[in-house]
């Protein structure tokens, strides 16, 4: 069975850090990709997809991830954080001919000021 | 309403008691699904449907869980004698079509907590 893996559980960055947060699936095969973002009293939200085409996916709020076949990850990334990006993000997964979604444990984030 | 509604957001239920969790997905999305999120877990797949066809049931925990979508719009999510291990957020999430590519709204959530 599929089963995605998110290696920090916390990170704590200044502001205008760097932020490359790490996600890996198990199965092979054809898949589709996401980052979701949970923002504290909100419902998630999504980030980014990457379903086939340039494995470099750009999404909003300047957040991107890049899909490495090779590697079974798909990780975020974003040059320079921003107080307001404290959040928790989930990886997640979807394999060809299934609808669910299967998540990572979530890595939650925090910027501080 | 602009987003995926779910009812009510707390709960708080006696263990044994049954509860009945309500989602509105958004208006003509055909898929709508039901994810539970334990307490520092990513949220977990419960079922799926598409319409009022329950086409993916293979997440649900135990013959306590029920979900239905009688007329392929509001669904509820029905847990008989709950126990303290159904404590949980449980999430709705819609989607407009069936297939692969397209995007999961998810609603805010009701939080379950079995005392």
């Amino acid at each position: 069975a599929q089963s995605v893996s998110q290696h920090n559980h916390h990170v704590i960055l200044s502001e205008a850090a760097s932020l490359e947060l790490g996600c890996n699936y198990s199965y092979g095969g054809t898949v589709n990709l996401f980052w979701y973002v949970q923002y504290p009293g909100q419902h998630l939200q999504l980030l980014l997809k990457y379903f086939s085409g340039d494995p470099l996916v750009k999404g909003i709020k300047g957040f991107e991830a890049e899909f490495i076949k090779s590697k079974f990850s798909f990780n975020l990334r974003k040059p320079s954080v921003q107080w307001s990006d404290t959040a928790e993000y989930f990886c997640a997964v979807m394999n060809t001919g299934f609808q669910k979604l299967v998540f990572g444990t979530g890595t939650r984030l925090l910027v501080s000021p | 309403g602009a987003g995926v509604s779910q009812s009510p957001r707390y709960k708080v239920a006696k263990r044994g008691q049954d509860v009945a969790l309500r989602c509105d997905p958004i208006s003509g999305h055909v898929s709508l699904f039901w994810y539970q999120q334990a307490l520092g877990q990513g949220p977990e797949f419960l079922t799926y449907f598409q319409n009022e066809a329950q086409l993916d049931k293979s997440g649900l925990p135990s013959d306590r869980f029920f979900a239905e979508r009688p007329e392929g719009s509001v669904s509820t999510l029905k847990i008989q004698r709950t126990q303290q291990e159904d404590s949980a957020v449980y999430l709705c999430a819609s989607s407009l079509f069936n297939t692969m590519n397209t995007e999961a709204f998810f609603g805010q959530g009701t939080r379950l907590t079995v005392v």
